[in-house]
C-alpha cells in the first residue's frame, strides 16, 4: 500500500517560471517530509525537509509547503533553471522509517 | 569517507547466479538502509540496520535476499539464484541529521542486470 504518492510522473516548465511538484500521503503520524532530487546514474540527493509542525520551509529557490489537513505537500522551485531537470522524490518519515513516492520527472526548457 | 560508496556500479549476471553488492556508509552514521529502484518504479525499501540492533528485514522480497553489516560499518546485500525480476538499481543510504530531520544520504547505486 503506497503511503506516499506522486501522481504526476512528469512535468515540463519554461526556464525562469515556477515549478510546482506535488505529493500526497496517507499516514498522519509522519513527523518529517523530505524532497530528494535524482540525476541519471546518481543516487538521490537531499534537497529540503519540513517538520510536521510547520507549514512552510524555504531554502533559496526551493520552498516546501505542508497542508496537514489535506495530507498534501508541494515543492516550489522559482525561478526554474535547466539544471533543475531531474527526477524529484517526495519522502515521509516516522522515526527511522522512510517512505518514498514514485517520483516526478521535471524538465526545465531553456 | 566523505559519502556513501557502493560497488560494483554495474553488474551483469546470468539467471541463477548469486551476486553480492557492497555498501560503505558515511563514517559515524549508525543507520544503514538498502533500497531498490526497478525500471519506472519508486524506491522500494529492502532492509534497515541501526547500530547493534536486529535489522528490520520487512522489505526483503524473498528469502533469496539477505544482508549483513559487519562491525557496524560496511554492508553486503546478497541475492541468491538471481531472477530477471531482480534487475534494478540497488541503492544504499546511511542517515544523519540535518535541521532536525533524519536525512538519508544515498550512494550512487549498483545497477544489476540479470540476463
Amino acid at each position: 500500500d503506497q503511503q506516499v504518492k506522486q501522481n504526476s510522473p512528469s512535468l515540463s516548465v519554461q526556464e525562469g517560471r515556477i515549478s510546482i511538484l506535488n505529493c500526497d500521503y496517507t499516514n498522519s503520524m509522519f513527523d518529517y517530509f523530505l524532497w530528494y532530487k535524482k540525476y541519471p546514474a546518481e543516487g538521490p540527493t537531499f534537497l529540503i525537509s519540513i517538520s510536521s509542525i510547520k507549514d512552510k520551509n524555504e531554502d533559496g529557490r526551493f520552498t516546501v509547503f505542508l497542508n496537514k489537513s489535506a495530507k498534501h505537500l508541494s515543492l516550489h522551485i522559482v525561478p526554474s533553471q535547466p539544471g533543475d531537470s531531474a527526477v524529484y522524490f517526495c519522502a515521509a518519515s516516522t522515526g527511522n522509517q522512510f517512505y518514498f513516492g514514485t517520483g516526478t520527472s521535471l524538465t526545465v526548457i531553456p | 569517507g566523505a559519502g556513501v560508496s557502493q560497488s560494483p556500479s554495474n553488474k551483469v549476471t546470468e539467471k541463477g547466479k548469486d551476486v553480492e553488492l557492497r555498501c560503505d556508509p558515511i563514517s559515524g552514521h549508525t543507520a544503514l538502509y538498502w533500497y531498490r529502484q526497478s525500471l519506472g518504479q519508486g524506491l522500494e525499501f529492502l532492509i534497515y540496520f541501526q547500530g547493534n540492533s536486529a535489522p528490520d528485514k520487512s522489505g526483503l522480497p524473498s528469502d533469496r535476499f539477505s544482508a549483513e553489516r559487519t562491525g557496524g560499518s560496511v554492508s553486503t546485500l546478497t541475492i541468491q539464484r538471481t531472477q530477471q525480476e531482480d534487475s534494478a538499481v540497488y541503492l544504499c543510504a546511511s542517515s544523519g541529521r540535518a535541521s532536525g530531520a533524519n536525512v538519508l544520504t544515498f550512494g550512487a547505486g549498483s545497477r544489476l542486470t540479470v540476463l
